[in-house]
């Protein structure tokens, strides 16, 4: 089985940088994905780490350590329509299923 | 990436009946997945489609309750059979892009209520 764990809910400011770790206890590993959820709509996909270090899209960077079993979202010059749950999910095969953490809920405040 | 489309994209349905959700993509893809997610929760995977065998079914999900088809490489549909309230989520088939690095990438979903 699988145990993936990032924080509930976090709060920051328009233009600031927040930070959502997760992390996970997994018997195999063959990727790290991170997804954007605004309310009602679908998952948008966001980065996906499968080697380790950080990998930059823009105002989205993503980072994979995978002997600590960690990974982090980094969202920087934040804006009022990054506020969405952001999902973290882990790929245990070369394909195939996702397992999912329960997500974090980030609320940009002006 | 892929382009997904699902239909209906919602549907309010009475307690017992079943409801077929369909899902197109616009290339051929090897790997389909069903998921599920209920009201305020994150995704749970219901099972993978495979083409030209049966799908395979995660725990805590049965054919007779969600039966998948999936005829070829770029259609696949579940439905949800003998639906109760408890049945109401959305419901989300994604595609493995082998083309770009194996990433997955999700349909709009299917808003499903159950009355």
């Amino acid at each position: 089985g699988q145990n993936i764990d990032q924080p509930t809910e976090m709060t920051a400011t328009e233009g600031a940088i927040v930070q959502i770790n997760c992390t996970y206890q997994t018997s195999g590993f063959n990727g790290l994905f991170w997804y954007q959820q605004h309310a009602g709509e679908a998952p948008t996909f966001l980065s996906y780490n499968v080697l380790d270090g950080l990998e930059e899209k823009g105002r989205f960077s993503s980072f994979l350590s995978r002997s600590k079993g960690y990974s982090y979202l980094l969202l920087k010059e934040l804006q009022m329509k990054d506020s969405a749950s952001y999902l973290c999910a882990v790929r245990d095969r070369v394909w195939g299923k996702l397992q999912f953490g329960a997500g974090t809920q980030v609320v940009v405040t002006p | 990436s892929a382009v997904i489309s699902q239909k209906p994209s919602r549907d309010i349905c009475q307690r017992g009946t079943s409801l077929t959700i369909q899902c197109q993509v616009d290339s051929q893809v090897t790997m389909m997945f069903w998921y599920r997610q209920q009201p305020g929760q994150s995704l749970t995977l219901i099972a993978t489609a495979n083409q030209g065998s049966e799908a395979t079914y995660e725990s805590g999900f049965v054919i007779d309750k969600f039966p998948i088809s999936r005829p070829n490489l770029t259609f696949s549909t579940l439905t949800v059979s003998n639906m109760s309230p408890e049945d109401s989520s959305i419901y989300l088939c994604s595609v493995e892009d082998r083309e770009r690095a194996y990433e997955q990438y999700f349909g709009p979903g299917t808003r499903l209520t159950v009355t």
